[in-house]
């Protein structure tokens, strides 16, 4: 069964270092993942997404990841941490010619002052 | 350009009662997904369109949740009767044309069941 996993609940990064917010996933074919921001009170905004290509795709926010596909996984990373980065992220998994995608179960990421 | 827009934003309801929620997807959009994101958990995917034909509806519990898309734009979620564990929020998103595009987002609906 195709699955995506999230092992930290929580992260937390003093502002102006590096973070990192780490995805797995488990795919019976080649994957397209995505990463997507949760603000309070606020519906999911799309961050970036990996279809095919250059492994390290950049996003919004200045945030990029890099896809791993021997260790089957999707980091999210950013060089240096803003406190406005704090919010819930959530990767996401669907994969080539199956419509179905599926949401990690979140981290939370905390930028402290 | 304009947002999926949803409503209601807030609902409480008592158990064994019908619940109703819409979404208005980004103009275009020939895709629109409902989830379901129960709270400490992320969003589960319940139904997909794509126009007004279901693409996927694996996860959506039929004995009590129904859905349509009449005229491939609007949608409406319908939950009769409600439950306990059907407190969440219900979200509605959009996609220009199948699932590997971007999904725009509504603000979704809480929805609680007393």
């Amino acid at each position: 069964a195709q699955s995506v996993a999230q092992p930290e609940d929580q992260v937390n990064v003093a502002e102006g270092n590096p973070l990192t917010v780490k995805c797995t996933y488990s795919v019976s074919g080649n994957p397209y993942l995505f990463w997507y921001v949760q603000y309070p009170n606020r519906g999911l905004q799309f961050l970036l997404k990996y279809i095919t290509g250059d492994n390290l795709v950049k996003g919004s926010y200045g945030f990029e990841a890099e896809f791993n596909k021997s260790q089957t996984s999707f980091h999210l990373k950013k060089p240096s941490a803003l406190v406005s980065d704090s919010a819930l992220y959530f990767c996401a998994v669907r994969v080539y010619r199956d419509d179905k995608i599926i949401f990690g179960k979140g981290t939370r990421l905390h930028i402290l002052p | 350009e304009a947002g999926v827009a949803q409503s209601p934003r807030y609902k409480i309801i008592e158990k064994r009662q019908s619940v109703a929620f819409w979404c208005n997807p980004i103009s275009g959009h020939a895709t629109l997904y409902w989830y379901q994101q129960i709270l400490g958990q992320g969003p589960k995917l319940l139904i997909q369109f794509q126009n007004n034909g279901v693409v996927d509806d694996s996860q959506l519990p039929k004995d009590r949740f129904s859905a349509e898309r009449l005229k491939g734009v609007d949608s409406t979620l319908k939950i009769q009767p409600a439950k306990l564990e059907d407190s969440a929020v219900y979200l509605c998103a959009s996609s220009l044309k199948d699932n590997t595009d971007t999904q725009y987002f509504g603000p979704g609906t809480r929805l609680t069941v007393l």
